[in-house]
């Protein structure tokens, strides 16, 4: 059974700093891997998929790299701002469209 | 715009009330899923439908029903039959059959369902 790990659990950091989020999977056997934000009460909204046969993303500020056949995944954030403060989720899906989600890395950016 | 919307916003249950939750996507996405979030745990999987009028259970299905009658349409009813509803739920979709060129989920806003 694929289960997705997340750490750190917790993350605070100051402004501008560039910092790496890690997700982990144990089943390889992968299709995809989606990382979302998640503000507090809010919905998931998605930040960058990777399709298996890519080794990484980018949008803007965020690059997220896979690496399959180690079970891993990072998410960079380039110089935070404290608009960057959510809760990050990383998911696996395999090959019956549906995710199976990490736990999640609560990231606060300080002025 | 195409997107998921999720009502009500907030929702107040009495014990041995059935509630139900509404979600509906403009997206023409054939999937759509139902999942479960708890302080700590992460999203746990209800339910989930492929195609109008099949849909099947997740891991924590026990004490939900849910129905599939329009594509754009997945309700969820809590039952009676759940001992713990008070939890933050989400609805997602997503297309189908297009593996290995998916482009993942989308999400509605969320209901928060809370025992009075």
């Amino acid at each position: 059974k694929q289960e997705v790990t997340q750490i750190p659990a917790a993350l605070s950091v100051p402004e501008g700093e560039n910092l790496v989020l890690n997700c982990s999977f144990t089943d390889s056997a992968i299709y995809n891997l989606q990382w979302f934000r998640q503000d507090p009460g809010k919905g998931l909204t998605s930040l960058l998929l990777i399709q298996s046969s890519q080794r990484e993303q980018t949008s803007g500020r965020l690059n997220a790299s896979l690496d399959k056949s180690s079970g891993r995944s990072t998410l960079y954030i380039a110089a935070s701002q404290p608009g960057d403060s959510a809760t990050y989720l990383c998911a696996v899906g395999g090959d019956t469209d549906k995710l199976i989600f990490g736990t999640g890395t609560r990231l606060q950016v300080f002025p | 715009d195409g997107g998921i919307t999720q009502s009500p916003k907030y929702l107040f249950r009495k014990e041995g009330q059935n509630v139900t939750l509404s979600c509906e996507q403009n997206l023409n996405h054939d999937a759509m899923y139902w999942y479960r979030q708890d302080p700590g745990q992460g999203l746990r999987l209800i339910y989930y439908s492929q195609i109008v009028n099949d849909f099947q259970k997740g891991d924590i299905a026990e004490g939900y029903s849910v129905s599939r009658e329009k594509k754009e349409s997945f309700p969820l009813t809590v039952t009676s039959a759940q001992k713990n509803p008070t939890a933050f739920y989400l609805c997602a979709s997503s297309r189908t059959g297009v593996l290995p060129n998916w482009n993942g989920y989308t999400f509605g806003s969320g209901t928060r369902l809370t025992v009075v």
